[in-house]
């Protein structure tokens, strides 16, 4: 199993972009979830999906930002307008649900300039 | 107001010295609590839970309910334990709200 996959590793844009995070998680994990990371609050809860169904996005910082889980096997993070403050590492994880543990993807360094 | 607090941001210590990292939090729930790693260049992982009540690679974290710590403990750290680490809480939604992480750099 390769794991939790994300695309792309790292992603530079210009402000204003619209940028799309990718996620596969582990095939079988039925729980998707988006944290963005940074150094001033760590790991943020963005949203997390339960069988492709959004649970809880209170942590989704305002409208520009918007997440869909299309199928078990494919997710996207969006952000339209990105902006300079956007900036962090992104990172999607999947689990069985429940208190079964959170794998982690290797992530992606977004850069807004 | 459910809250994992770090209060370190940054650990260092000489290879063989006791480390703990501190973690408290705040629930009003029965809580499970988890401590996470990243080593360099590596993917965040998880190293503990507190429910297994086990020692993984020489840790160990004890859940004190008095004091809401769930603190992480190594009686003589190595260079390899350097990295990044997160605890973190899972609550009944199970939402899992991790902690800012504290660095811990262990020096030769």
């Amino acid at each position: 199993d390769a794991g939790v996959i994300q695309s792309p590793r790292h992603e530079v844009t210009e402000m204003g972009q619209e940028v799309t995070l990718r996620c596969k998680p582990i095939s079988g994990h039925n729980s998707l979830f988006w944290y963005r990371q940074t150094m001033m609050r760590g790991l943020e809860l963005l949203i997390y999906f339960n069988n492709n169904v959004p649970i809880d996005d209170s942590g989704m910082p305002e409208d520009r930002f918007s997440a869909k889980m299309p199928n078990a096997s494919f997710s996207t993070l969006k952000i339209q307008p990105s902006e300079p403050r956007d900036s962090a590492v992104y990172f999607c994880a999947s689990s069985l649900g429940g208190n079964s543990p959170l794998h982690f993807g290797n992530g992606t360094r977004l850069t807004v300039t | 107001a459910q809250r994992v607090t770090q209060p370190e941001k940054l650990l260092s210590v000489f290879k063989g010295a006791p480390v703990e990292l501190k973690c408290n939090y705040s629930y009003s729930g029965s809580p499970e609590l988890f401590w996470y790693v990243q080593y360099s260049r590596q993917r965040l992982q998880l190293l503990l839970r507190h429910i297994s009540r086990e020692s993984i690679k020489g840790f160990t974290a004890d859940l004190n309910k008095g004091e809401t710590s769930f603190h992480l403990k190594k009686p003589f750290a190595q260079e390899e334990d350097s990295a990044m680490y997160y605890c973190a809480l899972l609550n009944n939604t199970d939402k899992l709200i991790f902690g800012t992480g504290t660095r811990l750099q262990v020096f030769p």
